[in-house]
């Protein structure tokens, strides 16, 4: 069965550092989600791309935080510089609605996350 | 905006018991609702998703939930919990059908299955 591909797994950083998370999506999904799970909250999404264009990254500290699909594949999520606040679970979701857009029934399939600590 | 509350953030059963999770929803529009199951250190799994067909909805695992617009809930049910089930469980809705797609989740319960 295939799966969203999350790299690293966990990483461990000091503030004011750089770091970048990696994220390959079902093939021929052209929908791709961000999301950041804070430790005893549900996810909060990030950003949303449909294909390689952002479609909605209204909760995406821009300050900070970055996110390209160049390809309309794979995915990138950098945070540039890190805070003792952005330690969390980083999600990486795709979805794959008729004719390649998003619907709201659509099935989230999610991968199996980064753990961020931020020291 | 769209919002779930989930009642409890723990909840206790003894294996064998019935699970019962609450969720209840806030949407001015019809809403598409979710349960997902998270086990940990892991991702996300789709669990059973209510999209305006049946009122009971079917899920994995021998799961299933009822969407009830008068009480404007969707809680998520099991008549028999075995061990393996214990996880954290996110109810979620879908805002409406504006050319994409945008997931708000609850805060989860953390479902407890003692032997």
């Amino acid at each position: 069965e295939a799966e969203v591909a999350q790299s690293p797994r966990y990483k461990i950083t000091e503030k004011s550092q750089a770091v970048a998370f990696w994220c390959d999506p079902i093939s021929g999904h052209a929908t791709l989600y961000w999301y950041r799970q804070i430790l005893g909250q549900g996810p909060e999404l990030l950003v949303q791309f449909q294909d390689e264009s952002v479609v909605d990254d209204s909760q995406l500290p821009k300050d900070r935080f970055s996110a390209e699909r160049l390809k309309g594949v794979d995915s990138t999520l950098k945070i540039q510089p890190a805070e003792l606040g952005d330690s969390a679970m980083y999600l990486c979701a795709s979805s794959h609605g008729p004719s390649g857009r998003a619907l709201s029934t659509d099935t989230q399939y999610f991968g199996p996350g980064t753990r961020l600590t931020v020291l | 905006a769209q919002s779930v509350t989930q009642l409890g953030s723990h909840v206790s059963v003894s294996e064998g018991a019935l699970v019962l999770l609450r969720c209840n929803y806030s949407s001015s529009v019809p809403p598409y609702l979710f349960w997902y199951v998270q086990y940990p250190n892991q991702g996300l799994q789709l669990l059973l998703k209510y999209t305006s067909a049946a009122t009971l909805v079917k899920g994995i695992n021998g799961f299933e939930a009822e969407f009830k617009k008068s009480e404007t809930s969707f809680h998520l049910t099991k008549p028999s919990a075995h061990m393996s089930d214990a996880a954290e469980y996110f109810c979620a809705v879908s805002e409406g059908d504006t050319g994409f797609q945008k997931l708000v989740f609850g805060t989860g319960t953390r479902l407890l299955v003692s032997p």
